[in-house]
């Protein structure tokens, strides 16, 4: 069954912390994403990858980073986590073609103390 | 010109009866429009998407009906039922941009 896995449900970290958060595919997609979710709010597209070392930000990159070594994992980086960062993260990827059907992870639960 | 409007914000639905939710969108060069479903704890789902060429699609009792000339497009649930209960978001792009999503509609059907 493929999938996409984020390697940890909840964390809980203190601010100023540098947090990552793992993301790893087994589909060999090339493009890979990552929102928060918040109530109210929706998905917001932090950073996505369309291939091994490339990195393009999205709508909401203040406080992040992201890095992709290797085409199945994307990792997402908070330099120093803030409580607003408080947020459910879901890394998603996608096949070449056109960016359509990502396929979801379940989400890391992160909260900021 | 980027967003993409989504109504109601929650709804509550008896068993049986047809769900509805709504999306509206600005950017013409958007042609493709999924809807995807999220239940607690899980990420979100690919449900059922469709293209601007056809006004209607269905796969079992989900249906997206689309319009073009209003730039709306909808989600109904024939016969809902409780397992149904969910968040659902609608979305779109076109070409390789990534998708915009809507703000999601948290759906209860009730026994």
């Amino acid at each position: 069954d493929v999938k996409v896995t984020q390697s940890s449900r909840y964390l809980v970290k203190r601010t100023g912390e540098k947090v990552f958060l793992e993301c790893v595919q087994d589909m060999d997609h090339e493009n890979m994403f990552w929102y928060r979710q918040d109530p109210g709010l929706g998905l917001r597209l932090i950073y996505f990858s369309y291939d091994v070392k490339m990195k393009e930000k999205g709508d909401i990159p203040e406080g992040y980073s992201v890095s992709r070594e290797k085409k199945e994992r994307f990792s997402l980086i908070l330099e120093s986590a803030s409580t607003n960062q408080t947020s459910m993260y879901l890394c998603a990827s996608s096949t070449d073609q056109g960016m359509r059907g990502y396929t979801f992870g379940s989400g890391t639960r992160l909260t900021v103390v | 010109q980027q967003q993409v409007k989504q109504s109601p914000q929650s709804l509550i639905v008896q068993k049986g009866g047809i769900s509805i939710i709504n999306c509206a969108y600005e950017n013409t060069a958007f042609d493709y429009f999924p809807w995807y479903q999220q239940f607690p704890g899980k990420g979100p789902a690919l449900l059922i998407a469709i293209r601007p060429d056809v006004s209607e699609k269905k796969e079992g009792r989900f249906t997206i009906s689309f319009n073009k000339s209003a730039k709306q497009f909808s989600l109904h649930i024939m016969d809902s039922q409780p397992g149904d209960s969910a968040t659902y978001f609608c979305a779109a792009n076109s070409g390789y941009s990534t998708l915009t999503f809507g703000k999601g509609t948290m759906l209860l059907v009730s026994p």
